[in-house]
């Protein structure tokens, strides 16, 4: 079956450091994968996304890095802020099997100022 | 332009009634999903919408039913409420046919006692 999990679920980092979010997921078919933040009392907002046919990409102190050896997403944020506090799940779509998006369990990110 | 609406913001029903959400996606998108989440289960695929056609729809009992109207907005419906319904149901919105970059709603908040 298809699942999407993460390694730790919570995550708790220095203000200015930079922060490393796990997640690994099951099935090799797997399409396209999205990091998503949510806030308290907000829904996901999405972060940046990767496509399967690729293994890094970059935005605004952001990074993600797809293993697909080791079906493995990570989520790298750089010079981690306070406001970057919150549940951040990592998701993914396969086209073949309905194209719906399949979210993982969420790993929270605390940053101490 | 505005975001996802969702209303009501907050609903507390008994065991038994039926209860109905509604969203109002973004201006031009075309596409609604809507997601349960708990802290146990995570978010979890409800069903999507598209042009008034329901083309995915995820592992809820039937009590659980959409639908979307000819102005992209949808709505959902629960009946014979569970306690294990309670829940935050959020509903996303996309421009296209993809679950890609969906823009997420805050959610409404049911409370079932």
């Amino acid at each position: 079956g298809e699942s999407v999990g993460l390694h730790l679920p919570t995550l708790s980092v220095q203000e200015g450091d930079n922060s490393i979010i796990n997640c690994a997921y099951s099935n090799s078919a797997s399409d396209y994968f999205i990091w998503y933040k949510q806030e308290s009392g907000k829904g996901p907002q999405f972060i940046i996304d990767i496509r399967s046919n690729m293994d890094k990409r970059q935005g605004q102190r952001v990074t993600v890095l797809l293993n697909k050896t080791v079906k493995h997403l990570s989520l790298q944020i750089a010079a981690t802020q306070p406001g970057d506090s919150a549940v951040y799940f990592c998701a993914e779509i396969i086209y073949n099997q309905g194209g719906k998006l399949i979210f993982g369990q969420g790993t929270e990110l605390s940053v101490k100022p | 332009k505005a975001g996802v609406t969702q209303t009501p913001r907050y609903l507390i029903k008994t065991r038994g009634q039926q209860v109905t959400l509604s969203c109002s996606p973004i201006s031009g998108h075309r596409s609604v999903s809507w997601y349960q989440q708990t802290p146990g289960q995570g978010l979890q695929f409800l069903f999507e919408y598209f042009s008034e056609t329901q083309r995915n729809k995820g592992n809820f009992p039937g009590r659980f039913s959409g639908r979307q109207f000819s102005n992209s907005r949808s709505e959902m419906n629960v009946s014979t409420l569970e306690l294990g319904d309670s829940a935050l149901y959020l509903c996303a919105s996309t421009p296209g046919q993809t679950s890609e970059k969906l823009f997420f709603g805050s959610g409404t908040q049911l409370s079932v006692l």
